[in-house]
């Protein structure tokens, strides 16, 4: 009963270290999306998906790539880690037009020093 | 102008008191209304979850919507220490991932 799964939970990089956070479910959901949270902002749609092979951009997408290869999947890659990217990233996933079935994973701490 | 509007002020209740969350909004086309829970270092879960105009109660927990004053609140009655989390306002136009959340208020319920 896994849900939503996120690999690593915490990371610290050097700025211009490239990484990828792994997001992973297994409920079949065609919609996934990542979101950075930061203190005193709220969580910030960054790119979501609206099945495989489709990726479009949120509020904040600069300085991360995305892909959708398959439904499971959708990893989250920083090019050039920067401080300003310091943040806890939560992944999440749905049915298609499902507002009230959003389920997130536990989260992914970020650290760029 | 921040599309939503949630302010993030610390709340301390005594337990057993009642517990009264808002937010505001601009955007219009918002249909979906939700308020997640979060508690430290976890993801938000799904709390209450409203379609357009109206009120939803389960359990202790009531959610209205306001459409026509673009104003949502949660209200939850008989606070328990375990309700201690930050509450997260969230919405959309279409009901799919692409959501616009509120800062999130921290509640801290005393015993």
């Amino acid at each position: 009963n896994a849900g939503v799964t996120q690999t690593p939970k915490f990371q610290v990089l050097k700025t211009g270290q490239s990484m990828t956070l792994q997001c992973a479910q297994d409920m079949n959901h065609e919609y996934m999306s990542w979101y950075r949270q930061d203190p005193g902002m709220g969580l910030r749609l960054i790119h979501y998906s609206v099945g495989a092979g489709i990726t479009d951009q949120g509020e904040v997408p600069n300085g991360y790539n995305v892909s959708r290869s398959t439904t499971e999947d959708f990893p989250l890659r920083l090019l050039s880690a920067a401080p300003s990217q310091t943040s806890v990233y939560f992944c999440a996933s749905s049915r298609t037009n499902s507002g009230n079935t959003i389920y997130f994973g536990e989260g992914s701490w970020l650290t760029v020093v | 102008q921040k599309e939503v509007e949630q302010d993030p002020g610390p709340l301390s209740v005594p337990e057993g008191a009642i517990v009264s969350l808002n937010c505001t909004y601009s955007n219009s086309a918002f249909q979906y209304f939700m308020w997640y829970r979060q508690y430290s270092r976890k993801g938000p879960e799904l709390l209450m979850y409203t379609y357009s105009s109206g009120n939803k109660e389960d359990g202790r927990f009531t959610a209205q919507v306001d459409k026509s004053s673009k104003y949502i609140s949660l209200f939850i009655r008989d606070s328990q220490p375990s309700d201690s989390a930050t509450y997260l306002c969230a919405m959309s136009a279409n009901g799919n991932n692409r959501l616009a959340f509120g800062k999130g208020n921290q509640v801290v319920v005393i015993p």
